[in-house]
């Protein structure tokens, strides 16, 4: 079984300052874990991806995020905001263990503010 | 990164009438694509999957019926939503695997497509 938990529903930060997005997850495998981006209207972007490699893994547009098993999670970060950064994200784990279906986040909608 | 593409992007339709939608991979071959809807606000919830040449898988409490989902081809999956009803609006999306990467490899989404039923 496999689940993962975002733990906040909105996040709202200043343009220029840093971003933290939450993420905790469980799996009974090793799992493979995403962050994906939606801006409205619009399909999911892959952000970055851990799949068993470095723990710290970067992804495009500044953001970045460390996988830590004994913590299990894998939270969200970028030093600086930016005004087009304000979108839904949503983190994804893939169980391992024979099944590939992904379990999806509720999401984290995140503001930026000028 | 692979693409996905989904057509139609926007589609307005009358209560009781059929639409499909469609969902290609554009640059690989996809033996398995997922069906998800979303509605406002609310994260992706996986509605079944498409495996290509096979029955698609449904989750709980989809009606097979009213979804109806075929994978023709390594690279076309479709989404007949029949007669359909104003609770079936809502934002559609497709995405697949590209089995080269491996099974716990990220899928490839579509920009979706937004269904309203008047």
């Amino acid at each position: 079984a496999q689940s993962v938990t975002q733990l906040d529903s909105h996040v709202s930060v200043s343009e220029g300052t840093p971003v933290l997005l939450r993420c905790n997850y469980s799996s009974s495998y090793s799992p493979s874990l995403f962050w994906y981006v939606q801006h409205p209207n619009k399909g999911l972007q892959l952000l970055l991806k851990y799949t068993s490699a470095a723990t710290l893994v970067k992804g495009i547009n500044g953001f970045e995020a460390e996988f830590k098993k004994s913590e299990t999670s894998f939270h969200l970060t970028k030093p600086s905001a930016h005004m087009s950064d304000a979108a839904e994200y949503f983190c994804v784990v893939i169980g391992g263990g024979g099944s590939y279906i992904p379990t999806f986040g509720r999401g984290t909608s995140l503001i930026v503010h000028p | 990164g692979a693409v996905v593409s989904q057509h139609p992007s926007r589609v307005i339709c009358k209560s009781g009438t059929s639409v499909k939608i469609e969902c290609r991979s554009l640059d690989f071959q996809a033996t398995t694509m997922f069906w998800y809807r979303q509605f406002p606000k609310k994260s992706l919830m996986l509605m079944a999957t498409s495996n290509e040449g096979s029955k698609a898988t449904y989750e709980q409490g989809v009606e097979k019926d009213k979804f109806l989902i075929n994978h023709a081809s390594l690279t076309l999956s479709t989404l007949t939503v029949t007669s359909a009803h104003p609770e079936d609006s809502s934002f559609y999306i497709c995405s697949a695997r590209d089995p080269t990467g491996g099974p716990y490899n990220e899928q490839f989404f579509g920009p979706g497509t937004r269904l309203t039923v008047l």
